[in-house]
């Protein structure tokens, strides 16, 4: 079956720690997004990238930083920098704007919490 | 002003009557219009996509776009308690480089 996937679906990062959340996609999609929800909230946009090796930051970009060196997988590092990443963390992918305007398809997310 | 704006709610509705979701966007060079349903501690599932002035029907579900209004709607009807859900409204401009712009979300609760 062709989707997203998200791991681990929890994880918790230690003061000062850099982590890294995986996602992965076999659907074929060209773009491929992270966002940020927290409690109550609507999704916010960290990065986003179109193509292989490039990439794009979103309205909240600081304190992350993303790699897309293969078409299937965009993995998102959230640095020590960023000083509240407790937040539920949603990877998305579509096919190119290209197209026509595809809508997204989600992963099932990672849940993130400081120690 | 908000890319996309949705009433956040929540909205309730007896079992058996007919919700209504509403949406309304900033930017008329929006071309591609999304409803998700997001379950409590899940990710969001796209239940409706819409392009072209209207209304599009599927099963329980019809969206209704007014592009003059900048306007998008989502109809449930014969509500179910298993439609409890946040309702997400999404926007894609692709002369934006493809991003999606997403509403804060509606909170419906259907009353058995």
């Amino acid at each position: 079956d062709g989707g997203i996937t998200q791991s681990p679906k929890y994880l918790f990062r230690k003061e000062g720690q850099n982590v890294t959340l995986s996602c992965e996609q076999n659907l074929n999609h060209d773009a491929m997004y992270w966002y940020r929800q927290d409690p109550g909230q609507g999704l916010r946009l960290i990065y986003y990238s179109q193509i292989v090796n490039d990439f794009q930051k979103g309205d909240i970009a600081e304190g992350y930083s993303v790699s897309r060196e293969k078409k299937e997988s965009f993995p998102l590092t959230v640095t020590s920098a960023q000083k509240n990443p407790t937040a539920f963390y949603l990877c998305a992918s579509s096919i190119s704007g290209g197209r026509g305007g595809q809508p997204q398809h989600f992963g099932d997310g990672t849940r993130l919490s400081i120690l | 002003q908000k890319e996309v704006e949705q009433n956040s709610g929540p909205l309730s509705v007896p079992e058996g009557a007919i919700a209504s979701l509403n949406c309304t966007y900033s930017d008329r060079g929006s071309q591609s219009f999304f409803w998700y349903r997001q379950y409590s501690g899940k990710s969001p599932e796209l239940i409706m996509s819409i392009y072209s002035n209207g209304d599009k029907e599927d099963g329980r579900f019809t969206a209704q776009l007014n592009k003059a209004s900048q306007y998008v709607s989502l109809l449930i009807r014969d509500s179910q308690p298993s439609d409890s859900a946040t309702y997400l409204c999404a926007v894609n401009r692709q002369n934006t480089g493809n991003q999606f712009y997403f509403g804060t979300g509606t909170s419906l609760t259907v009353i058995p």
